[in-house]
């Protein structure tokens, strides 16, 4: 099993509609989640962190996190054209030599069509 | 100032080059990592600095040679590369290397797009 991952793309929504994205992981003494939009081309660009159970809210963006279930999740409402983009949700680990370490799933390809 | 910033962006090198990625950023961060990423993959971890000492070496082939100044700034020497060593290479940072919460945010360069010839 991988330490992160995330559901299979490419994913392809209309634009205005909510885009969702899932990521699970192994690792249950993880501590820190973060989801980072990647653009083709482009370096990742970090737009959601969550670190305690619940959703967390940044305008059109909501992160949600269940750490019982292992479980990440970033809702995209009202989805637009300029979405479209690599979503890679990462991951801290607990300690030892994940200390600090973000590990990365293998990223889902999201298409937002006018 | 937010910005990671890297150069070159583009570096094209033979075999037998030596050459340097370099990598700045002025937010006071105290962690810094160098990353390679290739087509359709996620990024991979290479190194971490932390207090401008090496933290983390991913068991990555010695003619890859990282190096850290001053807090501020982050080189990659490169020498002796493969042509399978082409992929863009991130700089990113932290505010200090930690197991978890805000300050372990990171925030990525541009990269420079690496080919090796």
């Amino acid at each position: 099993q991988k330490e992160v991952e995330q559901n299979s793309g490419p994913l392809s929504v209309p634009e205005g509609a909510i885009a969702s994205l899932n990521c699970t992981y192994s690792d249950r003494g993880s501590q820190s989640f973060f989801w980072y939009r990647q653009y083709s081309g482009k370096s990742p660009e970090l737009i959601m962190s969550i670190y305690s159970n619940g959703d967390k809210e940044d305008g059109r963006f909501t992160a949600q996190l269940n750490k019982a279930s292992q479980y990440v999740s970033l809702l995209i409402r009202d989805s637009q054209p300029s979405d479209s983009a690599t979503y890679l949700c990462a991951i801290t680990g607990a300690g030892g030599t994940s200390y600090g370490k973000l590990t990365f799933g293998q990223g889902t390809i999201l298409t937002v069509h006018p | 100032d937010t910005e990671v910033t890297q150069t070159p962006k583009h570096l094209v090198m033979g075999m037998t080059n030596k050459k340097s990625l370099k990598c700045e950023q002025h937010m006071g961060h105290r962690a810094m990592y160098w990353y390679k990423q290739k087509a359709k993959k996620p990024p991979e971890l290479m190194f971490v600095y932390s207090y401008e000492k090496l933290s983390i070496n991913e068991s990555v082939p010695s003619r890859f040679s990282p190096e850290c100044p001053n807090s501020s700034l982050l080189n990659l020497h490169l020498h002796a590369l493969q042509p399978e060593d082409s992929a863009l290479y991130l700089c990113a940072s932290s505010p200090v290397r930690t197991s978890g919460g805000k300050n372990n945010e990171q925030f990525f360069g541009p990269g420079t797009r690496l080919t090796v010839l």
